[in-house]
């Protein structure tokens, strides 16, 4: 069985400082990941994906994460944050052997004060 | 570009009663299309997927139904709503497998 872990459920910084949220993950081979974001009352937006290679991956809006294999982790990190980053952000996990299937961690809130 | 739209925007239905929620997909052929189920302030539930017109397949039982009617088209319905049914339903669409595109949702309330 996959699942995901993300062990902050709410994380609060100023802006201007950096940023790390936590995903952890379970899967017996490297699966498929993803940072989602989501804003009050809409969808989710996917901020960035790995499959495979580089570890360190580049998304929109300056967010980055990186994926350890050792670790079992896929953290999503920005080194300044701005207010409007304020939303709720979720760790995704795809199996590679199940292309359709996608488990969400609890996700994380993300509060930035002024 | 692609496009999802979802609809109702909201909803508020009766115990009981039947409901029926739509998805469009304009700009992909063939995509892949998917139900999820968020609870207030809660993580996302798969409830449906379909890789093609005709054929969908049920990852949790909710005492919902899915159906794909067309290439572009997703439904999710009952015919009798629960008040556990109340929360944000989101539809998806994927090339294939991988990463998964959202629409922008629909608020069930069930009184």
């Amino acid at each position: 069985a996959q699942s995901v872990t993300q062990p902050d459920a709410r994380v609060t910084v100023s802006e201007g400082a950096s940023l790390q949220l936590r995903c952890k993950y379970s899967y017996s081979a490297t699966p498929y990941l993803f940072w989602y974001v989501q804003y009050p009352r809409q969808g989710l937006q996917l901020l960035l994906k790995y499959y495979s290679g580089d570890p360190v991956v580049q998304g929109v809006n300056s967010f980055e994460a990186e994926f350890s294999k050792s670790n079992s982790s896929f953290h999503l990190q920005k080194a300044s944050v701005h207010w409007s980053d304020s939303a709720v952000y979720f760790c995704a996990l795809s199996p590679t052997s199940s292309g359709q299937k996608l488990v969400f961690g609890q996700g994380t809130i993300l509060k930035v004060y002024l | 570009a692609q496009t999802i739209h979802q609809w109702p925007v909201a909803e508020i239905k009766a115990v009981g009663s039947p409901l029926s929620l739509g998805c469009t997909i304009k700009g992909k052929s063939s995509p892949n299309l998917y139900w999820y189920w968020q609870a207030t302030g809660g993580t996302l539930q798969q409830l449906f997927y379909s890789i093609t017109v005709g054929q969908v397949e049920s990852v949790v039982q909710l005492n919902l139904s899915a159906s794909r009617p067309k290439d572009d088209q997703f439904i999710l319905s009952t015919e009798k709503l629960l008040l556990s049914h109340s929360g944000f339903y989101l539809c998806a669409w994927s090339p294939q497998g991988g990463e998964q595109y959202f629409g922008p949702g629909t608020r069930l309330t069930v009184l």
